[in-house]
């Protein structure tokens, strides 16, 4: 059983592109959440989607940032028009139905913004 | 304080000593967990206790929640030089999955 996938590892972008983010969950998972880890600092939540829902998006900026997990594919979380402040490492975590929901964690994308 | 706020910041130990991390947290949880992350790499998840636990041991872990100080340790004995790592607390509240993590405390270990 393969662990969470994310794609790319790193990604270099300049000011004003976009990126996006790939989260492919856990085998039998259908609870996705996206973290932000900025250096030195801890994990902070971003937002938690099930299948074509988001349930919870309270730590995501309300501008330039969006998040979808759809029937089909990977979980992804899109930042258009990025900034320097916008370099971090983005950890996308799944779990299983169920409580307690143990998250299982990918191993980050590194977003470098030039 | 932050919630999942780990104390201390960094600790540098001898190989074979035990290493003490502490945790404390504001809201009501429903369980916390710890996590351990290499430099650069992804989270691993160490161990979750939940709210009704007071203690829970995985190998050389071991794990201990007081909900009436609402602060939780890891002791991790007979530490190695792999042990290297930032090591964090999450803590799940009583609604929501969300996990909210602390600033980390960076163990070292010295062969």
């Amino acid at each position: 059983n393969a662990g969470v996938m994310q794609n790319p590892r790193h990604l270099v972008r300049r000011r004003g592109q976009e990126a996006r983010l790939r989260c492919s969950p856990m085998k039998g998972h259908s609870h996705v959440y996206w973290y932000r880890q900025l250096p030195e600092e801890g994990l902070k939540f971003m937002v938690y989607l099930q299948k074509e829902n988001i349930i919870d998006e309270s730590g995501m900026p309300k501008e330039r940032f969006s998040a979808e997990f759809p029937k089909e594919g990977p979980s992804i979380l899109r930042i258009q028009q990025v900034v320097r402040g916008d370099s971090a490492a983005y950890f996308c975590a799944s779990s299983p139905p169920g409580t307690p929901r143990e998250q299982y964690f990918g191993p980050g994308t590194r977003l470098t913004v030039t | 304080s932050q919630q999942g706020e780990e104390d201390p910041q960094a600790l540098s130990i001898q190989e074979g000593e035990n290493a003490t991390m502490n945790c404390s947290y504001k809201t009501s949880i429903n369980n916390l967990q710890w996590y351990r992350q290499n430099s650069g790499r992804g989270l691993v998840h160490l161990i979750l206790i939940r709210s009704n636990e007071r203690e829970k041991h995985s190998g050389r872990l071991r794990v201990t929640l007081d909900t009436s100080k609402k602060s939780s340790s890891l002791l991790i004995t007979a530490s190695r030089a792999a042990d290297t790592a930032s090591y964090f607390c999450a803590t799940k509240g009583d609604s929501g999955s969300r996990l909210t993590f602390g600033e980390g405390t960076q163990l070292t270990v010295n062969p």
